[in-house]
């Protein structure tokens, strides 16, 4: 029972360009929504996050998107540092019960 | 000076074994979650602890039990390990209360190992 999924394992883009990382949600009580990033041997680290009574949100390099018809949204990093190169997960929370779920995750690597 | 630790960072044991991760955080923070990470990446929620309420994922064996001698720390036991144990398990923790900006910070995972 996956709600939250992230469809692509892997991305590879050049350094300097956009990095388009995408997560869709089945459940519509859903009502916040966060992106983590993860290093190797790391924990997840928060990177960003949107309420569903907003559809963009914009923190420098990174801005996340949220289509709530499409129950879709994207986190867009521009441009892209090989330092990005990481392990990107979605996550979404339950507006009754706290509850957050995550994607599976997708790994981004940004080529020099 | 890490906001969320939990020790040990790897763990091997044999089939059977009861064993325990540790985990401590220096936020402040009321609330303090176990999760599992596994052989698919899913990272899924096992517990959440507050001072007031226990919430288990239904989905988790009786075998694991979180222990909390105090709001700083939420220990992870294990009884009886099995085969399908094996993971990374992460220690989380947030501000507690019901709203929708619960962003949770993450200790960097125990990877067990049961053989």
């Amino acid at each position: 029972d996956q709600q939250v999924k992230q469809n692509s394992p892997s991305l590879s883009v050049q350094e300097g360009r956009i990095s388009i990382l995408n997560c869709d949600y089945t459940n519509s009580m859903f009502d916040y929504f966060l992106w983590y990033k993860k290093y190797p041997a790391e924990g997840p680290t928060f990177l960003i996050s949107i309420s569903s009574i907003k559809d963009k949100n914009e923190d420098g390099r990174f801005t996340v998107f949220l289509n709530k018809s499409a129950k879709h949204l994207s986190l867009h990093i521009v441009p892209s540092q090989p330092g990005d190169s990481a392990v990107y997960f979605c996550a979404a929370i339950h507006a009754n019960n706290n509850d957050m779920r995550f994607g599976a995750g997708t790994r981004l690597t940004v080529k020099p | 000076d890490t906001a969320v630790s939990q020790t040990p960072k790897y763990l091997v044991t044999q089939m059977g074994n009861d064993k325990s991760i540790k985990c401590e955080q220096n936020l402040g923070h009321d609330t303090m979650y176990w999760y599992k990470q596994d052989s698919k990446k899913f990272l899924k929620i096992m517990f959440s602890y507050n001072n007031k309420e226990l919430i288990i994922n239904e989905t988790v064996p009786n075998r694991f039990s979180p222990k909390s001698p105090d709001k700083a720390h939420l220990n992870l036991h294990i009884n009886s390990l099995e085969l399908g144990d094996s993971a990374v398990y992460f220690c989380a923790s947030s501000e507690s209360g019901r709203s929708s900006k619960n962003i949770q910070y993450f200790g960097a995972g125990t990877r067990l190992s049961v053989l």
